[in-house]
């Protein structure tokens, strides 16, 4: 079955550590993307890319870092310098840039600091 | 200022009733799109508007271009409903309403 799968559902970051989630798409999209949710908030983009190999910053991209090598793969990385990491963060795809197409999301990784 | 606006943020109503989620948006849009995030944290996505209605079982959303709005409906309502219901707009179609805890009790 095609989709998003995200590892691990839940995650905990001791201080000053940095922690990576994995994001593995088999849709074969072009864009992917990283959204951060807090409770009472909407979603709120972190990073995305259109491209393997090319990525842009979102509206909260400061403490978060990511890569793309390949079209399968966005993984995040949450670091030391994100001083307030814990919330709800998913990873989602289109076939090609947003716009007018539709998303689809992965299951969700649930972050907690130690 | 978020460009996407949903009200109400909470809804709690009984089975069976009507429910009517608004959503407002301040700068032109190619698509509006509805979506669902279950307890669990998922999120599927309901409809993808340009103009018009959709209608999909028991749920119909519509737009009012000019207006720049947008509603979900969901009719004869089932616990089952219960959800976050969010919008997603904004000029790159990348902006999130906060979302609307909808909650029907039997």
């Amino acid at each position: 079955d095609g989709g998003i799968t995200q590892s691990p559902k839940y995650l905990f970051r001791k201080e000053g550590q940095n922690v990576t989630l994995s994001c593995e798409q088999n849709l074969n999209h072009d864009a992917m993307y990283w959204y951060r949710q807090d409770p009472g908030q909407g979603l709120r983009l972190i990073y995305y890319s259109q491209i393997v190999n090319d990525f842009q910053k979102g509206d909260i991209a400061e403490g978060y870092s990511v890569s793309r090598e390949k079209k399968e793969s966005f993984p995040l990385t949450v670091t030391s310098a994100q001083k307030n990491p814990t919330a709800f963060y998913l990873c989602a795809s289109t076939p090609q840039r947003v716009g007018k197409n539709i998303q689809y999301f992965g299951a969700g990784t649930r972050l907690s600091v130690l | 200022k978020n460009e996407v606006e949903q009200s109400p943020q909470n809804l709690t109503a009984q089975e069976g009733e009507f429910i009517t989620i608004n959503c407002s948006y301040s700068v032109g849009i190619s698509a509006l799109h509805w979506l669902q995030q279950h307890p669990g944290g998922g999120i599927v996505s309901l409809f993808m508007l340009s103009s018009g209605k959709k209608k999909h079982g028991r749920l119909i959303a519509t737009i009012n271009i000019q207006e720049k709005h947008s509603s979900l409906h969901i009719t004869a309502s089932h616990p089952r409903d219960s959800a976050v219901y969010i919008c997603r707009g904004g000029a790159d179609g990348l902006t999130f309403g906060k979302g609307t805890h909808l909650i029907i009790q039997p």
